[in-house]
């Protein structure tokens, strides 16, 4: 069974511009968390779909946004780029129903941000 | 708020035993997960506790106390491939399927020969 896919792996951007990042989850996970990784904070929870449906939000700006497709798929968007962007942006894919308390969530490896 | 405090980094050697601690204070508490995340690799599942007490597996087993926001991860037998960052995070929200989890920092560990 495949894992969690994230394209690009790396990218490198300038302040300003915008960027969107991928994930392919696990096959039959419909929910699809992102977050953002830093040395400092760690990983911080940035939005959840389910069904192509935002379930919650983390406190991020509006310049991060996201989406989800009738596979699965997500993709996430940073517009306007700045310097504090620059991390290690994680998915994450679970079946998402909750019928099983001890549910975990499965990571892809990342898309490593860079903004100059 | 929403807080979990672990050590940032720990090292110990070959063939001992390592406790890693992660404290927490949450709004709402639906379960305790340890990953493992070795540098530049997805993090990967090691641990879930839900109730107190101690959940054992192979070398590595994890313990919840619920009344004092404590868990810790006990690591025996290191051995050199046990050197990551382990983190700490807790499953809030109701279970109603949405899974949101709050990271600790993490804890490096390096194991040395």
């Amino acid at each position: 069974k495949a894992g969690v896919t994230q394209t690009p792996r790396y990218l490198i951007k300038t302040r300003g511009q915008q960027v969107t990042l991928s994930c392919s989850p696990i096959s039959g996970h419909r929910s699809v968390s992102w977050y953002q990784q830093t040395p400092g904070q760690g990983l911080q929870f940035l939005f959840e779909y389910f069904s192509e449906t935002q379930r919650n939000k983390g406190n991020f700006p509006g310049r991060f946004s996201g989406r989800q497709f009738s596979n699965s798929r997500s993709e996430m968007n940073v517009s306007t780029l700045e310097l504090g962007d620059s991390a290690l942006y994680l998915c994450a894919s679970s079946r998402g129903t909750g019928f099983a308390t001890n549910e975990k969530l499965f990571f892809g490896s990342g898309t490593q941000l860079s903004v100059l | 708020g929403q807080n979990i405090d672990q050590p940032t980094e720990m090292t110990a050697t070959e063939g001992a035993i390592v406790q890693i601690n992660c404290t927490y204070q949450t709004s709402g508490f639906n379960g305790l997960f340890w990953y493992q995340q070795h540098a530049g690799e997805a993090p990967t599942f090691l641990s879930y506790n839900v109730l107190d007490g101690l959940e054992e597996k192979g070398r590595f087993s994890s313990f919840l106390s619920r009344s004092k926001g404590y868990s810790y991860l006990l690591l025996k037998e290191l051995q050199m491939k046990d050197s990551a960052s382990y983190l700490c995070a807790v499953r809030t929200g109701m279970n109603t399927g949405f899974q949101k989890l709050v990271f600790g920092t993490g804890t490096r560990l390096l194991v040395s020969p």
